[in-house]
C-alpha cells in the first residue's frame, strides 16, 4: 500500500514548456486534490476531482488543467508554464471519514 | 472570508519542553479542524481531526482543543523531541457539501538539543 504517489520529485522548466505532473493513489479514495504550496502561504487548491469523472476549479485554477483517468489517478497539465508557477505541487486524496491523504509533492522551478 | 491564523509563526523549545500552538479560524460553516505536521520537503501528515462536538483529541504526545464558541484551537506538544522539528499546519473544513479546507500558513517549530 504505497498511499498517494507523485512523479516527478524536482523538474526545471523553461517559460512556455508544458508539462503533466502524475498522481495516483491505491487507496481506493473518491476525492482527490491538487494544492501549490508557496512560502509564507497556506496550501492553496488548484483543482479537485469529487469523484471519478468529475472535476472542478479550486481557488487558483488559471494556468492549469486536469484530468481524472479513473479512479486512482489525477493528473495536473501546465500548458504554457510561468515563472508565477515556480511552486511546490501537491497531490492529496481523502477518505470518506475526512482523513486527508498527502504525496511527496513536486518541486517544479520555471526559468 | 474564510482565514486560518497561527500563531507563533515560528518557535525554538529546548528538547524535552513542552509547547502549545494556536489557531483562530474564521471558516463557516465549520465542518472539522484538523492539525498536520509537515517534516522538510515532504507531505503534511495528519495529526488530528475535530469535529464540533469534540473540545480535545489527542495523538500520542500531541494533544489538540478546539473551542468552537471563540473559534480557537490549540496543538499542545509534551515532553518534545528532536523529531518533532516540523512545521504544524492548523486546517478547518467548511461544511459546504463538499470538503472544502482553509489551510493555515503553519507554525515552524524547531526543538534544540
Amino acid at each position: 500500500n504505497a498511499g498517494v504517489t507523485q512523479t516527478p520529485k524536482f523538474q526545471v522548466l523553461k517559460t512556455g514548456q508544458s508539462m503533466t505532473l502524475q498522481c495516483a493513489q491505491d487507496m481506493n479514495h473518491n476525492s482527490m486534490y491538487w494544492y501549490r504550496q508557496d512560502p509564507g502561504m497556506g496550501l492553496r487548491l488548484i483543482y479537485y476531482s469529487a469523484s471519478e469523472g468529475t472535476t472542478d476549479k479550486g481557488e487558483v485554477p488559471n494556468g492549469y488543467n486536469v484530468s481524472r483517468l479513473n479512479k486512482r489517478e489525477f493528473s495536473l497539465r501546465l500548458e504554457s508554464a510561468a515563472p508565477s508557477q515556480t511552486s511546490v505541487y501537491f497531490c492529496a486524496s481523502i477518505w470518506d471519514s475526512g482523513e486527508q491523504y498527502f504525496g511527496p509533492g513536486t518541486r517544479l522551478t520555471v526559468t | 472570508k474564510n482565514q486560518v491564523e497561527q500563531s507563533p509563526q515560528s518557535l525554538i523549545i529546548l528538547e524535552g519542553k513542552n509547547c502549545t500552538l494556536q489557531c483562530n479560524y474564521t471558516v463557516s460553516p465549520f465542518s472539522n479542524l484538523r492539525w498536520y505536521k509537515q517534516d522538510t520537503g515532504r507531505g503534511p501528515v495528519s495529526l488530528t481531526i475535530m469535529t464540533f462536538s469534540e473540545n480535545t483529541k489527542s495523538n500520542g504526545r500531541y494533544t489538540a482543543t478546539l473551542d468552537a464558541d471563540t473559534k480557537q484551537s490549540s496543538l499542545h506538544i509534551t515532553a518534545s523531541q528532536l523529531s518533532d522539528s516540523a512545521s504544524y499546519i492548523c486546517v478547518v473544513s467548511a461544511n459546504t457539501g463538499f470538503q472544502k479546507l482553509v489551510f493555515g500558513t503553519g507554525t515552524r517549530l524547531l526543538v534544540s538539543p
